[in-house]
């Protein structure tokens, strides 16, 4: 079935670097979502991306929906120990279904 | 809070025995969606619902059957317990029937964690 190939799996930065993750699919996609997981927690709503080369800031993360409609990066500024979580791409897919990434597990050392 | 419920947020069972999962959309939401994640996995989509009809169906076994109710609660039933079944199981509400659309956010429960033994 389709699939959102998420990447890097997992990141281990130091408090205050920049932080970037992207997540790449074979089809094209009309919406792109990035959510972020606390962790014990359900996945909440970071960004929403509706338009081919939409650029959308939230705060200290930028995300960006790809020209070829196949892709969207995430970019998180000046990392702070609270933003540890996995942060999953998804997008809809087939009319009414959602699919989601593995997940980009983020690490933070204070 | 995302102002959607789950009950048990705990549920530990036996294999071969079946549990049901309860969840209550926002208010206003109208559609209820469930989710399986299992460890180190992203969000596998099951079913969704939209004012009491089913509306999409995922990878979803058929062990498993949900159901919503006229209130707009859900239940989703899961039988003959596996051990591979014992994961995360979230719910999520929304608005409209269109997820992913400009109005139509997809709001989390905090999950059910299940454990089969």
């Amino acid at each position: 079935g389709q699939q959102l190939n998420q990447s890097p799996q997992s990141m281990f930065i130091q408090e205050g670097e920049d932080v970037s993750m992207n997540c790449t699919s074979s089809s094209i996609f009309n919406t792109w979502l990035w959510y972020k997981q606390d962790p014990g927690e359900g996945p909440v709503l970071l960004i929403a991306l509706y338009k081919a080369g939409e650029l959308t800031s939230n705060g200290r993360l930028t995300a960006q929906f790809g020209i070829t409609r196949k892709d969207s990066f995430l970019n998180i500024s000046a990392s702070i120990p609270s933003d540890v979580g996995i942060y999953f791409c998804a997008g809809p897919f087939g009319g009414f279904k959602t699919i989601f990434g593995a997940g980009t597990r983020l690490f933070v050392k204070a | 809070d995302s102002g959607v419920t789950q009950t048990p947020k705990h549920l530990i069972t036996a294999t071969g025995q079946r549990v049901t999962l309860r969840c209550s959309p926002r208010s206003g939401d109208l559609s209820v969606y469930w989710y399986q994640q299992s460890l180190d996995q992203g969000l596998q989509f099951l079913i969704q619902y939209y004012n009491g009809e089913e509306r999409a169906k995922g990878n979803i076994l058929e062990r498993f059957s949900a159901q919503q109710f006229p209130d707009l609660h859900s239940e989703l039933n899961l039988s003959s317990l596996e051990l591979g079944d014992s994961a995360l199981y979230f719910c999520a509400s929304s608005e409209g029937d269109l997820p992913g659309t400009y109005t139509d956010t997809q709001y989390f429960g905090p999950g059910t964690r299940l454990t089969v033994l």
